[in-house]
């Protein structure tokens, strides 16, 4: 699976948008965009995925670049409750999909009043 | 949906001892994945399981570890003997296919 790099830690204060970046320059044709969230002592949360196009859902929107080379998580209205950890994944799908989640560092986010 | 299910919620033991930590993942999902996290190392996939069968094990630290899935709605993972070092945060997740997993509360170990 492809190797991603994101900053270790962000600030937003609460009620704009939180942009998280996240580059993943080998990513492959087959390999989708997965974004999770830790919030302390809990289990990470499956947030979003994506294969090229823009997605969005009740918690997050995700822009993939044209050239799938980076992407960026957007919280359109951070509140406290979204300071977490949050982690970018990529991961092969069909016949080469081993299922594996291989979690890097991620970046903190820290959602200030 | 109860989400997944881990028991116990933390564990306190001894060196040398036998510590078993159960799962029981969402109906319906057809992978299980055990994972572990620690300060140092984050979160690690340890085994995952695909309609009971173990696929990948290859993040099991040791044969002191061992995982299995007896039916679609119940997993443990067992370490025997424990040693001080596998203290740390074990994870539960499951998922149908291979889209987003779903994560458990976890159970916090400590092996003294």
């Amino acid at each position: 699976d492809a190797k991603t790099t994101q900053p270790p830690s962000m600030d937003c204060a609460e009620g704009r948008a939180a942009n998280l970046p996240c580059n993943h320059s080998t990513i492959s044709g087959n390999e989708y965009v997965y974004w999770y969230r830790q919030i302390h002592s809990q289990g990470p949360q499956y947030i979003i995925h994506g294969l090229k196009n823009n997605e969005t859902n009740e918690m997050a929107s995700l822009i993939i670049t044209e050239d799938r080379k980076s992407s960026t998580l957007i919280l359109p209205h951070a509140t406290l409750r979204d300071t977490a950890v949050y982690y970018c994944i990529v991961r092969a799908s069909g016949s080469s999909n081993t299922g594996k989640l291989i979690f890097g560092q991620g970046t903190t986010l820290q959602v200030k009043p | 949906d109860a989400g997944v299910i881990q028991s116990p919620r933390h564990e306190v033991t001894e060196m040398g001892q036998e510590v078993t930590l159960r799962c029981k993942p969402i109906s319906g999902h057809d992978y299980l994945f055990w994972y572990r996290q620690t300060m140092m190392r984050g979160l690690e996939l340890l085994i995952y399981f695909n309609n009971n069968v173990p696929i990948d094990d290859s993040g099991m630290p040791e044969d002191r570890f061992s995982a299995k899935m007896p039916n679609a709605s119940f997993s443990t993972l067992k370490i025997q003997p424990s040693e001080p070092r596998d203290s740390a945060v074990y994870f539960c997740a499951s998922s149908y296919r291979v889209f987003g997993q779903f994560f458990g509360p976890g159970t916090r170990l400590t092996v003294l």
